[in-house]
């Protein structure tokens, strides 16, 4: 999959630190969120998701942050890697339908 | 096992000619998805396909557009009369009731 964005947002952290990549969305209807990573010529890849009667779930090195009230969702990562530099999706998905519904996208770059 | 495979890889077709891009999703997951994503782009829907159940076409961007579904497993999406802005990559993923949507690596289009 193509993920190289001329224009996306960048976060640019050092090797070892916390990352935070933020999505806002706008659909109250959706309850189920999933963030995707993407690198350069491959297929997103699923990285944690978080149902709407959540705010808060962990994974490997990775957290999800929900908060409904403002319609924000973010992505923690902890001790970023040069292995984690990719771009990042947010997706949303409306109980009234399957599709996911996804944001545009933030490059994570990780500096050695 | 094996992930959602996509052909061809990458397709270069002159403007006007038909293509019909593959998708074989992973064996067991009833649900499969096209999205096109454009250069520095999110993930825009197409379709989706759940079962017997009659598809989400609500995405297809134009009557250019089809895809079929035989026997519940391989999908093809096909672009009638292509034009230059049809160039994108074309990602299929598949999954299983509520699972995450698992990726194939996309075909990337160039219509010339």
């Amino acid at each position: 999959g193509e993920s190289v964005g001329l224009h996306l947002p960048t976060l640019s952290v050092q090797e070892g630190d916390n990352s935070i990549i933020n999505c806002a969305y706008s659909n109250s209807a959706s309850d189920y969120f999933i963030w995707y990573k993407q690198e350069s010529g491959k297929g997103p890849q699923f990285i944690i998701d978080i149902r709407s009667n959540m705010d808060k779930r962990q994974g490997q090195r990775v957290t999800v942050l929900l908060n409904k009230t403002v319609k924000h969702l973010s992505l923690q990562i902890a001790a970023t890697q040069p292995g984690d530099s990719a771009v990042y999706f947010c997706a949303e998905r409306d109980t009234g339908r399957r599709a996911l519904t996804f944001g545009s996208g933030t490059r994570l770059q990780v500096q050695p | 096992g094996a992930g959602v495979s996509q052909s061809p890889s990458n397709k270069v077709t002159e403007k006007g000619k038909d293509v019909e891009l593959r998708c074989d999703p992973i064996s067991g997951h009833t649900a499969l998805y096209w999205y096109r994503q454009s250069l520095g782009q999110g993930l825009e829907f197409l379709i989706y396909f759940q079962g017997n159940s009659a598809p989400d076409k609500s995405g297809l961007p134009s009557d250019r557009f089809s895809a079929e579904r035989t026997g519940g497993s391989v999908s093809t999406l096909t672009i009638q009369r292509t034009q230059q802005e049809d160039s994108a990559v074309y990602l299929c993923a598949s999954s299983y009731a509520d699972s995450p949507l698992h990726f194939g690596n996309g075909t990337r289009l160039t219509v010339t």
